[in-house]
């Protein structure tokens, strides 16, 4: 059971958007930021969007990610089927001193 | 070239123990907090724990599944982060991430982890 509840999972045909929401509390995402991370089958975990809402460099404008209260979402336009994979939502959890992550979503291209 | 390269995954018994160690390269290791992240076989993401740099006077932390059986440490004149890794159960069958936070210009962001090592498996069984 993990601190952060994702979606197991979400579908869209290409050229459409999703979104993945990602719940917790106020311990955690209610006053941290929040980071999201794509993870492609059999490869290491990417960053996707820090600090709730930016972009590191070169990841494109398609990928955007918003926060509000205990809640954060990640946004996806213009699906490609390269966008098949896993997302994990993770940030800070002050009551335990630890970081936490959702239990991550599939994103299915249709 | 920014690069983390874990060793020392391999099988192990139950209650047996394991070090593993990453080594890092292409950026200034003593600056950086370092954190190890798990991914058991089929499962999400899992946090392990965390060794902050000297400026925060390399103080760890750790998830709730490891405390009191896992040690993380570094060593910044060999630019390596290491993880202890005793009493080790089953469930601690996972491939192990060594990770950096991200940082521009100004800042760095300490659940930003986008340097991500390739990863070492460590196997739990009799």
């Amino acid at each position: 059971q993990s601190v952060l509840t994702q979606p197991p999972s979400v579908s869209a045909a290409p050229g459409q958007k999703v979104t993945i929401s990602c719940s917790g509390s106020t311990s955690n995402i209610g006053n941290n930021y929040v980071s999201w991370f794509q993870q492609l089958p059999e490869t290491a975990p990417k960053l996707l969007i820090y600090d709730n809402s930016k972009r590191p460099s070169g990841i494109p404008d398609r990928f955007s990610g918003s926060k509000s209260g205990t809640s954060a979402t990640l946004g996806i336009t213009g699906l490609q089927t390269g966008d098949e994979a896993d997302y994990y939502c993770g940030t800070w959890d002050s009551s335990l001193s630890a970081v936490v992550f959702g239990g991550g979503t599939k994103v299915t291209v249709l | 070239e920014v690069q983390l390269v874990e060793s020392g995954g391999g099988l192990v018994q139950p209650g047996g123990s394991l070090r593993l160690s990453c080594a890092a390269s292409g950026f200034t290791f003593s600056d950086h907090y370092m954190d190890w992240v798990r991914q058991a076989p089929g499962k999400g993401l899992e946090w392990v724990g965390r060794a902050r740099n000297k400026a925060e006077s390399y103080s760890t932390d750790y998830g709730a599944s490891v405390k009191g059986r896992f040690t993380v440490s570094r060593d910044d004149s060999k630019n390596s982060l290491y993880l202890q890794m005793n009493s080790l159960k089953t469930e601690d069958t996972a491939i192990y991430y060594c990770t950096r936070r991200y940082c521009d210009s100004t800042s760095c962001y300490n659940e930003a982890f986008n340097i991500w090592g390739q990863g070492t498996m460590v196997t739990v069984s009799s």
